[in-house]
């Protein structure tokens, strides 16, 4: 069971929007930054968002981040077949001292 | 350009232990927390450790504590794990990956590509 809560699975098709949430406490997201990663099955995950909704430079613009609360968004516009992969949030848990995942979402682009 | 390269990894007996490697090129070492992430088969990703710039601090999953210790030698930009009194649950991908600032809850920039190891008997 993952500190931070993400849904298993997502789909959309090519052109859409979707989301990505994670949900969390007063620990960690809601006290702590949120970043998201990408990891396509056998590579190692990339980062896409940092800091709850800053992008590091080459990530473009359809990928975007925000918080809420005790809870984080990943959107992603203009879903291309490329974006096919799995999506991680991440953050600190102070009471645990201790880095957390979320447990990843499959996104599929129909 | 930043570059994070894992060895060390392989097949171990439950009970065992194993020592991995990471050698970071492209950067300044010394400036930078450093991360061990795990990810098991098939399954997601786990954050295992971390340590900050000069040692001072380090962190570690409950899943692991006692049983790993993370080291860094900032003179050979490298970072390290050991791991001992292995279990079949510890088997997974190891990757070493950089904290992209000074605080906790930083996230990770840069990642190598991982190194497999495997607990079994």
């Amino acid at each position: 069971q993952s500190v931070l809560t993400q849904p298993p699975s997502v789909s959309a098709a090519p052109g859409q929007k979707v989301t990505i949430s994670c949900s969390g406490s007063s620990f960690n997201i809601g006290n702590n930054y949120v970043s998201w990663y990408q990891q396509i099955p056998g590579t190692a995950p990339k980062l896409l968002i940092y800091d709850n909704n800053k992008r590091p430079s080459g990530i473009p613009d359809r990928f975007s981040g925000s918080k809420s609360g005790t809870s984080g968004t990943l959107g992603i516009t203009g879903l291309q077949p490329g974006d096919e992969a799995d999506y991680y949030c991440g953050s600190w848990d102070s009471s645990l001292s201790a880095g957390v995942f979320g447990g990843g979402t499959k996104l599929t682009v129909l | 350009q930043v570059q994070l390269v894992e060895s060390g990894g392989g097949l171990v007996k439950p009970g065992g232990s194993l020592r991995l490697s990471c050698a970071a090129s492209g950067f300044t070492f010394s400036d930078y927390y450093m991360n061990w992430v795990r990810q098991s088969p098939g399954k997601g990703l786990e954050w295992v450790a971390y340590i900050t710039r000069n040692g001072e601090t380090i962190y570690y999953a409950d899943s692991v504590g006692g049983r790993f210790t993370v080291s860094r030698d900032n003179a050979k930009n490298s970072l390290y794990l050991q791991m001992n009194t292995l279990r079949v649950e510890d088997t997974a991908v190891y990757f070493c990956a950089r904290s992209m600032y000074y605080y906790d809850s930083s996230a990770i920039d840069y990642w190598g590509q991982g190194t497999l190891v495997t607990v079994s008997s």
